[in-house]
């Protein structure tokens, strides 16, 4: 069984610019989470898509927006970078329906410069 | 926002040695999970835990989730080098508006020396 596959690996981004993220979660997952793992904050929660809505959100501003597709695949996406973004993004799959626990990817690292 | 407090936050032990590392809170978790993370990798579940009061056994691993579910501890027993990472609580809140997000702990991290 496919794990949760996340793309690319490693970005760089010069500030102000915008990036897309992708997520593809594991085969009959419906859920995907979204978080920001930084040395100082930690890993913090963005925002999570069930079915193609988005189901809850993070305190993050607004340049940090997603989508779901139909296939359950989630992208997220990054306006106006600045150097803070800096970060690993990682995306989490589940069943979404509660219960049973949340399959990590490997993340993409983003370097804002 | 919300906080879990883990502790402590780093570990050095000798090989065989046995591990223990907690989290706390004070607000009310339906679910605890515990994850290991390795370096530019993405968090690997370990143990979910999803009654109060439930012990749950993963090899050398141990965890549980507390009574008041406000806290949850992990147990690793007979530690082994491959056993170095970084360890993660992770919890999620009571509530429909809280369904997909996990909080988490500041991480524990372990270095076993051999």
């Amino acid at each position: 069984k496919a794990g949760v596959t996340q793309t690319p690996r490693y970005l760089i981004k010069t500030r102000g610019q915008q990036v897309t993220l992708s997520c593809s979660p594991i085969s009959g997952h419906r859920s995907v989470s979204w978080y920001q793992q930084t040395p100082g904050q930690g890993l913090q929660f963005l925002f999570e898509y069930f079915s193609e809505t988005q189901r809850n959100k993070g305190n993050f501003p607004g340049r940090f927006s997603g989508r779901q597709f139909s296939n359950s695949r989630s992208e997220m996406n990054v306006s106006t970078l600045e150097l803070g973004d800096s970060a690993l993004y990682l995306c989490a799959s589940s069943l979404g329906t509660g219960g049973g626990g949340y399959t990590f990817g490997s993340g993409t690292r983003l370097t804002v410069v | 926002g919300q906080q879990l407090n883990q502790s402590p936050q780093s570990m050095f032990i000798q090989e065989g040695e046995d591990v223990s590392m907690n989290c706390t809170s004070s607000s009310i978790f339906n679910t605890w999970l515990w994850y290991k993370q390795d370096p530019g990798e993405g968090p690997v579940l370990l143990i979910a835990l999803y009654k109060a009061g439930e012990l749950t056994s993963n090899g050398r691993l141990t965890a549980q989730f507390g009574i008041t579910r406000k806290d949850s501890f992990l147990n690793i027993s007979a530690s082994i080098p491959s056993d170095v990472g970084i360890y993660f609580c992770a919890g999620q809140l009571k509530g429909s508006s809280n369904t997909g997000k996990l909080i988490f702990g500041q991480g524990t991290t372990l270095q076993v020396k051999p």
